[in-house]
């Protein structure tokens, strides 16, 4: 069965301070790999997503994350945050022989301090 | 932009009663999916839809949960006697097929009291 881990629940950042949110997943193949950003009241957007090829994946917003397959982690970073980057980021694990379904992590709340 | 849209934005309902939840997803998607938050939990799947029929679904996914394409554009998503513990936000999302990411609504927030 596939299961994500956000080990931080709460990261608090200053703004123009780098961000690296962690992500580790539990899957048997190679799995697909997403970030999505939920501001307060919002929906689910989209940061990125890894599927196959460079493990280095560039997003909106200037997010990245990086694919470790030995590690089985997709962190995700921004160089320099920006107050509104402040929301709750989720990792999510899919695989294409389970129909997409996506699996999700528990979150990580992003606070940035002036 | 194309987008998944979801109506309402938020339903109150008395336990018992049934609620639909609507979703129209974007247009030359193929497959479609619920899922839902309970407030301060993760994101959990609930089912997933393709070629009219469901693929996929969870356990939370009791007879009490349906899902239904009417017509070529809304996806629904029926509770039909809501508990107090359906109260969450639930997502409806769409995918071009099963290796492209998917898109989420805005989500309904389902308040049952």
């Amino acid at each position: 069965a596939q299961s994500v881990t956000q080990p931080d629940i709460h990261i608090t950042v200053s703004e123009g301070a780098s961000l690296e949110l962690r992500c580790n997943y539990s899957y048997g193949a190679t799995p697909y790999l997403f970030w999505y950003v939920q501001s307060p009241g919002q929906g689910l957007q989209l940061l990125l997503k890894y599927f196959s090829g460079d493990t280095l994946v560039q997003g909106i917003k200037g997010f990245e994350a990086e694919f470790k397959r030995s590690q089985s982690s997709f962190n995700l970073r921004k160089p320099s945050v920006h107050w509104s980057d402040a929301a709750e980021y989720f990792c999510a694990v899919g695989a294409k022989a389970a129909g997409n379904k996506l699996t999700f992590g528990g979150g990580t709340r992003v606070l940035v301090k002036p | 932009e194309p987008e998944v849209t979801q109506t309402p934005s938020h339903q109150v309902t008395q336990m018992g009663q049934e609620v639909i939840l609507r979703c129209v997803p974007i247009s030359n998607h193929l497959y479609f999916y619920w899922y839902r938050q309970i407030l301060g939990q993760k994101v959990e799947f609930l089912v997933s839809f393709y070629n009219n029929e469901i693929s996929e679904k969870s356990e939370i996914f009791d007879d009490q949960f349906s899902v239904e394409r009417p017509d070529g554009s809304n996806f629904t998503l029926k509770i039909r006697s809501t508990k107090l513990e359906d109260s969450a936000m639930y997502f409806c999302a769409s995918s071009r097929n099963t290796q492209g990411e998917a898109f989420f609504g805005q989500g309904t927030r389902l308040t049952v009291v």
